[in-house]
C-alpha cells in the first residue's frame, strides 16, 4: 500500500521559504515522478511541480522562478521549497505519486495534506 | 483563469443521474489522456478516473468518464449524499509543458 505523508513549518513568515518533505513509504521513490499540488483557501487545486529520481522535472510555468523540487533517494522522500513567500502561498500542500508516461499523465495515490500559512 | 473550464457547481436529487464537463483545446484534452478527482470535504483528492474512462480498483462503476474532441465529462449515476463533494479534471498541457487542473466544479445533492 502506498503511502505519501507530508510534513514541514505550518508557518512561514512572508518573504522566508516555505519547505516540506513528503516521505514515501510503500513504494519506491526510484520508479514514477513524484509530485506537490496545493489548495489555497477558496479556490481550486493548483499544480506546482514534479520530479523523477533522474532529476528529471516539470514545473508549473507560472511558479518556476521560485519553486524548487528535490528528491532523496535514500530517505524515500522528495521535497518542496518555495522562495520569497507571501500571503498567495497560503495553501493545503499535498504530495502525491504521478504517473507519466507518453501521452498520459495522471495522481493515483496523494498524501493528507498540510496546511501552510504565510503570515508575520 | 485555467485552461480546462468546469462549471462551478452542478446539483441533483439523490438516486439521479448527474454530469461534470471539463472543456479544454487540442494542446490539452485533445491531444493527452484526462482524469478526474474527487474532494469530499477536508479530505485530500482522489484518483476517480483515468486515461478518460478508467476507473481505479475500489471506485463504484456509478462514476463512468467519456471524451468527445476537445472535452471530457464525469457521469454519477445513482446520487448519494456522500457524493457531495467538489470534483476536479486534470491532464498535460503541451502549450504550457505542465499539467493543468480545470477549475473545479462543487456537486450538491439535494
Amino acid at each position: 500500500q502506498v503511502q505519501l505523508q507530508e510534513s514541514g513549518p505550518r508557518l512561514v513568515k512572508p518573504s522566508e521559504t516555505l519547505s516540506l518533505t513528503c516521505a514515501v513509504s510503500g513504494y519506491s521513490i526510484t520508479s514514477y515522478y513524484w509530485g506537490w499540488i496545493r489548495l489555497p483557501p477558496g479556490q481550486g487545486l493548483e499544480w506546482i511541480g514534479c520530479i523523477h529520481h533522474s532529476g528529471s522535472t516539470y514545473y508549473n510555468p507560472s511558479l518556476k522562478s521560485r519553486v524548487t523540487i528535490s528528491v532523496d533517494t535514500p530517505k524515500n522522500q522528495f521535497s518542496l521549497k518555495v522562495n520569497s513567500g507571501t500571503a498567495a502561498d497560503t495553501a493545503v500542500y499535498y504530495c502525491a505519486r504521478v504517473l507519466l508516461i507518453s501521452g498520459d499523465m495522471y495522481l493515483d495515490y496523494w498524501g493528507h495534506g498540510i496546511p501552510v500559512t504565510v503570515s508575520s | 483563469q485555467s485552461v480546462l473550464t468546469q462549471p462551478p457547481s452542478v446539483s441533483a436529487a439523490p438516486g439521479q443521474r448527474v454530469t461534470i464537463s471539463c472543456s479544454g483545446s487540442s494542446s490539452n484534452i485533445g491531444s493527452y489522456y484526462a482524469s478526474w478527482y474527487q474532494q469530499l470535504p477536508g479530505t485530500a483528492p482522489k484518483l476517480l478516473i483515468y486515461d478518460n474512462n478508467k476507473r481505479p480498483s475500489g471506485i463504484p462503476d456509478r462514476f463512468s468518464g467519456s471524451k468527445s474532441g476537445t472535452s471530457v465529462t464525469l457521469g454519477i449515476t445513482g446520487l448519494q449524499t456522500g457524493d457531495e463533494a467538489d470534483y476536479y479534471c486534470g491532464t498535460w498541457d503541451s502549450t504550457l509543458s505542465s499539467w493543468v487542473f480545470g477549475g473545479g466544479t462543487k456537486l450538491t445533492v439535494l
